[in-house]
């Protein structure tokens, strides 16, 4: 049983490159989400999906877009890397449910230079 | 706008208990969620909370009062395997996670 996997674990981009972090989740949850951790501070809201289909900005949106077209995959796209986008990314998961817990998964380390 | 406060930072010793504290402000309150993070690692779950009161699970413990926008997490019997980052989140009107920056537990021998 995988969880939520997330690729690449590590990257190093250059000002302006675009790239699609990969998120997938063999749990069948109808629920996922994209967040940011950066050192000092909470995670934050990027976006989230309730289902396939649907998608909706979280706290941070801006320079990033994502797609659910399965239930179980749901990418980040960083359009235009900025250095402001140096963070460590988080896909989380969850059923549908008040006292659902979210299921996060390993992480990607961008860096953008 | 809405802010959950914790320590940044608490010390303690293998084998003694130690309580981490979480404040909020939040528009609207639907649940609070602790999770430990070990570093470089992604969070995992401990607990949740929507009723005031305490709810136990095994050395970890959460308590919640709601008229207060208080939480805590009390940790028993540490294990040098809790040195980790305790993050608390409040799931707002929305239904949308609200996470504190964290504390640091650092356990010493």
């Amino acid at each position: 049983n995988a969880g939520v996997t997330q690729t690449p674990k590590f990257r190093i981009l250059k000002i302006g490159q675009s790239m699609t972090l990969q998120c997938t989740q063999d749990m069948n949850h109808n629920y996922m989400y994209w967040y940011r951790q950066d050192p000092g501070m909470g995670l934050k809201l990027i976006y989230y999906s309730v289902g396939a289909g649907i998608t909706d900005k979280g706290e941070v949106p801006n320079g990033y877009n994502v797609s659910r077209s399965t239930t179980e995959d749901f990418p980040l796209r960083l359009e235009l890397a900025a250095p402001s986008q140096t963070s460590v990314y988080f896909c989380a998961s969850s059923y549908e449910g008040e006292v659902q817990p979210q299921h996060f998964g390993d992480g990607t380390r961008l860096s953008i230079l | 706008g809405q802010n959950i406060d914790q320590p940044t930072e608490m010390t303690a010793t293998e084998g003694a208990i130690v309580q981490i504290n979480c404040t909020y402000q939040t528009s609207g309150f639907n649940g609070l969620f602790w999770y430990q993070q070990h570093a470089g690692e992604a969070p995992t779950f401990l607990s949740y909370n929507v009723l005031d009161g305490l709810e136990e699970k095994g050395r970890f413990s959460s308590f919640l009062s709601r008229s207060k926008g208080y939480s805590y997490l009390l940790l028993k019997e540490l294990q040098m395997k809790d040195s980790a980052s305790y993050l608390c989140a409040v799931r707002d009107r929305n239904y949308q996670l609200i996470w504190g920056a964290g504390t640091k537990l650092i356990i010493k021998p």
